[in-house]
């Protein structure tokens, strides 16, 4: 069965630190999608980033950057240059794709607690 | 509204008491998503419609859970003779169907449901 493992309970940074979120996952599917979400207290889950298991290019998106290395099975997070506002609980998630019969339904991790200190 | 909206925000019953929550996706999303976030079980995959039928009930924890879908649109989650352990955040997301593709799921504020 699928999991996702994020082994950081809690991390708290003063701001301009930059931060990485880990994330690890278990599948026998060779076919899957990795996920991460923003849940800010407002509480509302934020997409941030999607996937798939051929394409290992890391990716950046302004201070974020994702680095997904399929030999040891992670899917970690950075962020550049903290901020106050990047303060949330960030979930990691997986969706495998097994043979078309998992709908998409996401497994998430335990989630992370960033918490950003001016 | 543009985005996945849920009703009531929060909700307050007692222990033997049903409550139904509902959820209104984004227009044009077939596919819809019941998840449960609680501090024990962290979040959780409760059940998935697409289109009004509902291919994967694997995680509804008991059968005092449902779900029904009508007109590919709203849903509605009940829960019957709620037990204490049933508190918990639900929260409902809606994603293009794109054949066998995961797409991204946008998440509503979700339900925070409290049993006494």
């Amino acid at each position: 069965a699928q999991k996702v493992t994020q082994a950081q309970t809690e991390i708290s940074v003063v701001e301009k630190e930059d931060v990485t979120l880990d994330c690890v996952y278990e599948t026998r599917d060779t076919t899957y999608y990795l996920f991460w979400y923003k849940q800010p207290p407002s509480g509302e889950l934020v997409f941030l980033i999607r996937r798939n298991s051929f394409d290992e290019q890391n990716e950046i998106s302004g201070r974020y950057s994702w680095n997904f290395q399929k030999s040891t099975s992670s899917f970690n997070f950075t962020i550049t240059a903290s901020q106050v506002v990047d303060s949330a609980v960030y979930f990691c998630a997986l969706s495998e794709f097994a043979g078309g019969t998992s709908y998409g339904k996401l497994t998430f991790g335990q989630g992370t607690i960033l918490t950003v200190h001016p | 509204g543009a985005g996945v909206s849920q009703s009531p925000s929060n909700k307050v019953t007692e222990k033997g008491k049903d409550v139904e929550l509902r959820c209104d996706p984004i227009s044009g999303h077939t596919a819809l998503y019941w998840y449960r976030q609680s501090l024990g079980q962290g979040l959780e995959f409760l059940i998935y419609f697409q289109g009004n039928s509902a291919p994967d009930k694997s995680g509804l924890p008991s059968d005092r859970f449902s779900a029904e879908r009508t007109g590919g649109s709203v849903s509605t989650l009940t829960i019957q003779r709620t037990q204490q352990e049933d508190s918990a955040v639900y929260l409902c997301a809606s994603s293009l169907f794109l054949g066998q593709t995961s797409t991204k799921q946008f998440f509503g504020p979700g339900t925070r449901l409290t049993v006494l």
